[in-house]
């Protein structure tokens, strides 16, 4: 079936550096979505990206999807302590149903 | 934006008890719903479908009798674990799409079940 995997498994960062996780589709997907789950806290959206190499930014944040659509990364710019949590990506492969990546848990050292 | 309300937060029950959650779309309308179960540390498991008016869809190694789901209107779906057991202890969330088809999630807010 489907699967998004989702690296590294987790990432400690000192506060000012940057950081990024990839996510990787075994089929090509119709869009991929972007959520960040902060510790005892539930997924919250962060963006969705539909086209074919379409970057998107959004403050320090910057998103990409691939241009065969299987793959997308999220790149954190300058991290901060706010950032702190699990980022994941989920697929979409045309119909309801969304598959989440395993995460991405970041670790902020101030 | 859309949200979605799920309760209990948090529930502690046991062991052979039936535990009920529920799902409601407030500002939406939502026909259908999945239903996901997270252990610590881990991603996002999705259990069902939730369909309005129809039978869930399962995924594969889901016991559907084990995990009962009811869609019974337009913005409520209810997940009752049945027999619970302490291997059943996780972290269960609703989510539904916005409004058609590869819309972003909006999720409940999460109800962690600890089965003594």
């Amino acid at each position: 079936g489907q699967q998004v995997m989702q690296i590294p498994q987790y990432q400690h960062v000192q506060e000012g550096e940057d950081f990024t996780t990839y996510c990787n589709s075994s089929t090509t997907l119709s869009n991929i979505q972007w959520y960040k789950q902060r510790p005892g806290g539930h997924p919250v959206f962060l963006i969705q990206l539909v086209k074919s190499g379409e970057v998107k930014k959004q403050k320090r944040l910057t998103f990409q999807f691939g241009e065969a659509k299987k793959n997308s990364s999220l790149h954190i710019t300058a991290t901060q302590t706010t950032d702190v949590g699990t980022y994941f990506c989920a697929g979409n492969t045309g119909g309801f149903k969304t598959i989440f990546g395993a995460g991405t848990r970041l670790f902020v050292k101030a | 934006g859309a949200v979605v309300s799920q309760h209990p937060s948090w529930v502690i029950c046991k062991s052979g008890t039936s535990v009920k959650i529920e799902c409601r779309s407030l500002d939406f309308q939502a026909t259908t719903m999945f239903w996901y179960r997270q252990f610590p540390k881990q991603s996002l498991m999705l259990m069902a479908t939730s369909n309005e008016g129809s039978k869930a869809t399962y995924e594969q190694g889901v016991e559907k009798d084990k995990f009962l789901i009811n869609h019974a209107s337009l913005t409520l779906s209810t997940l009752t674990v049945t027999s619970a057991h302490p291997e059943d202890s996780s972290f269960y969330i609703c989510s539904a799409p916005g409004y058609s088809t590869n819309e972003k999630l909006f999720f409940g807010s999460g109800t962690q079940l600890s089965v003594l």
